[in-house]
């Protein structure tokens, strides 16, 4: 069963606002990381962020953690064309496997 | 460097035909490894993951296998495909230990006529 769900399920802005998405799990967690998936392509990693962090930044991207409300946001600032993709939460539980959420399909419109 | 190698791209097959995906990684040993499916604008199922040669999770009863033949090879098959078998088939890897993430392959788009 899925572990994350993210919310919403798709988000259509304009080039140059910021985008945030938001996922939610249920059983404690060792990390979550969020990936990106561009149409028809394998998913890339974009950050992780430990069961023991609140918050972690890397370029254009702000993630934060609330292990109490088992709930995770990716905040995506300044928008570009080429940030249009699906993104994933994927929980890690047991240091073997991701669980990975259904998804937020991201448009920018230019 | 790693990467990891995925074939073939894209595949069409026929209802009853026998299905085999190869999945190979370069420049790690040990890895684990992963074989997930995604139905189209969904998210991904884990379908099967490995710790180890010969090591093999199986995540949910279906009508595939996977096998381990060597440290770095992972191998998807079906003796005979369903229709529900299409779907977009991904293979990563990750090392083993803590707090790492997951590399993908470029994934097998998978028709089941």
């Amino acid at each position: 069963s899925q572990q994350g769900e993210e919310d919403p399920q798709a988000l259509s802005i304009q080039e140059g606002e910021n985008a945030t998405m938001n996922c939610s799990y249920k059983t404690s967690i060792n990390n979550l990381q969020w990936y990106r998936q561009n149409s028809g392509r394998g998913l890339v990693h974009l950050i992780l962020i430990r069961s023991n962090e609140r918050e972690k930044h890397s370029g254009r991207l702000r993630v934060t953690l609330d292990t109490s409300k088992k709930s995770s946001s990716l905040l995506i600032t300044a928008s570009r064309a080429a940030d249009t993709a699906s993104y994933f939460c994927a929980t890690d539980a047991s240091n073997e496997k991701l669980t990975f959420g259904t998804g937020t399909r991201l448009t920018i419109i230019p | 460097s790693q990467t990891i190698h995925q074939w073939p791209a894209t595949l069409v097959q026929p209802v009853g035909s026998p299905l085999s995906l190869e999945c190979t990684v370069e420049g790690t040993s040990n890895p684990n490894l992963y074989w997930y499916r995604q139905a189209a604008g969904r998210g991904l199922q884990l379908l099967f993951y490995s710790v180890g040669i010969g090591q093999i999770s199986s995540e949910v009863p279906q009508n595939l296998s996977a096998s381990r033949p060597q440290d770095r090879q992972f191998i998807l098959s079906s003796k005979k495909l369903l229709l529900s078998d299409s779907g977009f088939y991904l293979c990563a890897w990750r090392p083993s230990g803590r707090y790492n993430e997951q590399f993908f392959g470029p994934g097998t788009r998978l028709t089941v006529l």
